[in-house]
Formats: structure tokens, C-alpha cells, sequence
């Protein structure tokens, strides 16, 4: 069956330190994934997005790798801030431009 | 940034009402939009896909008696959720895509949370 996970439901991280969060997928062939992220009663907000062919994206203190054979990508947030703290869905780019979403991590920069 | 509203926000019914919910894209055209649903603590869940001025494209499982879509427009979908129940009771998100600039990027609404008593 399809699948994508995110490490865990949630992570708790000191501020300025680097957050780590890891997006797996299994029977899925996306063609570009993205990281979104979601305010409590918010929708979500588009972050970056990475291509099948690309290795790694950065975008100030972010940075997304995909590792295709891995079936892999991780986000990275450095020099993390309080404000960082929300949750972070990725969301795999399927055919006809569907989108189809992790469950999302909850982080948690503490000051 | 391109901006998707949706109102309303929040919208409290009785069982058995129907409730619409628009999806507008404020600064640019939307061909395609997308209706989810999210469920607390659960990943977005993609109900239907909408093309302005054709019939939308309904996600396994997701009757489209019930949640009935119409996309008239270029910039306004809407989203009927028909005879509604407490089950029907979630947060629903509609996403606008779009294409400038060849980015396969979805601008997401801000939610509408509907509770079904």
C-alpha cells in the first residue's frame, strides 16, 4: 500500500540548533515533493520544493534534500528560532499535479 | 505572495442542513483547485480536484452527492457540503494552483472549520 511517514509525530528541539525532520514514502513515483508549513487553524503554507532530478534545495536557513533510491527527503531548518516552532508537512507531487500529504511534525523550538 | 481566501472561517449547523464554503484565488487565476480535509492530528486528506467549467474530480471514497463542487470561475470554487452530519464535522482547505513561473505550487486557503451539531 501507498505510504508516507514523517519521523515522528512530534520534535523538541533548543533554540539554535539545527531541527531534522525526515519524510519517507513507499509505492509512490513523485515527481517533485514539497514542505509546507501548518499554523494550529491555519492552512498550510508552501515552503520549498524539490524535483525528482535534484539533490538538494535551500532557502535561507532551509534545506530539503530527495533522495529518490531512499525514497527519502529530509528538511532541515538551521539556527532554529521559537518562531520556527509549527507543524511541518511534506507532500509528494503525484500525477495531474496531485498532491499527496505526511501526517506532519510537530516541532518545538524552545527558547 | 498569491492569496486563496475561503469563507467562512468557521460555520456551526444543524444535522441535516447544507453548507457552502468558497474558495477564492484574490491575485491571480486558478485553473485548478483542490478541496481537503483534515482531520486533528491527521495528514490533509484531498477530497476532489476542481477545473474551472468542467465536472471535479472526485478522490476514492468522497461522495460527490454530498459534497457537491462547482468552479464557475477562474478565481471561485465552492464546496456544498449537502444534509450535513456531525461526522461531516472537520476542518476543510482549499488550495489554488498556481502555474507562473513553472512551479507545480498550490496556495492553500485558510480553512474553514465546520461543526455539524
Amino acid at each position: 500500500s501507498q505510504k508516507i511517514e514523517q519521523n515522528s509525530e512530534a520534535l523538541n528541539i533548543q533554540e539554535g540548533k539545527t531541527a531534522t525532520l525526515t519524510c519517507n514514502y513507499t509505492n509512490y513515483s513523485p515527481a517533485y515533493l514539497q514542505w509546507y508549513r501548518q499554523d494550529p487553524g491555519r492552512g498550510p503554507v508552501f515552503l520549498l520544493l524539490i524535483r525528482e532530478n535534484e539533490k538538494e534545495k535551500r532557502k535561507e536557513r532551509l534545506k530539503v534534500t530527495f533522495d529518490t533510491t531512499l525514497k527519502q527527503s529530509l528538511f532541515h531548518i538551521t539556527a532554529s528560532q521559537p518562531a520556527d516552532s509549527a507543524t511541518y508537512l511534506c507532500a509528494l507531487g503525484v500525477w495531474n499535479n496531485d498532491m499527496r500529504f505526511g501526517a506532519g511534525t510537530r516541532l518545538t523550538v524552545k527558547p | 505572495g498569491a492569496v486563496v481566501s475561503q469563507h467562512p472561517s468557521r460555520v456551526i449547523c444543524k444535522s441535516g442542513t447544507s453548507v457552502k464554503i468558497e474558495c477564492r484565488s484574490l491575485d491571480f487565476q486558478a485553473t485548478t483547485m483542490f478541496w481537503y480535509r483534515q482531520f486533528p492530528k491527521q495528514s490533509l486528506m484531498l477530497m476532489a480536484t476542481s477545473n474551472e467549467g468542467s465536472k471535479a474530480t472526485y478522490e476514492q471514497g468522497v461522495e460527490k452527492d454530498k459534497f457537491l463542487i462547482n468552479h464557475a470561475s477562474l478565481t471561485l470554487s465552492t464546496l456544498t457540503v449537502t444534509s450535513a452530519h456531525p461526522e461531516d464535522s472537520s476542518f476543510y482547505i482549499c488550495s489554488a494552483e498556481n502555474l507562473s513561473g513553472g512551479q507545480e505550487t498550490q496556495y492553500f486557503g485558510p480553512g474553514t472549520r465546520l461543526l455539524v451539531l
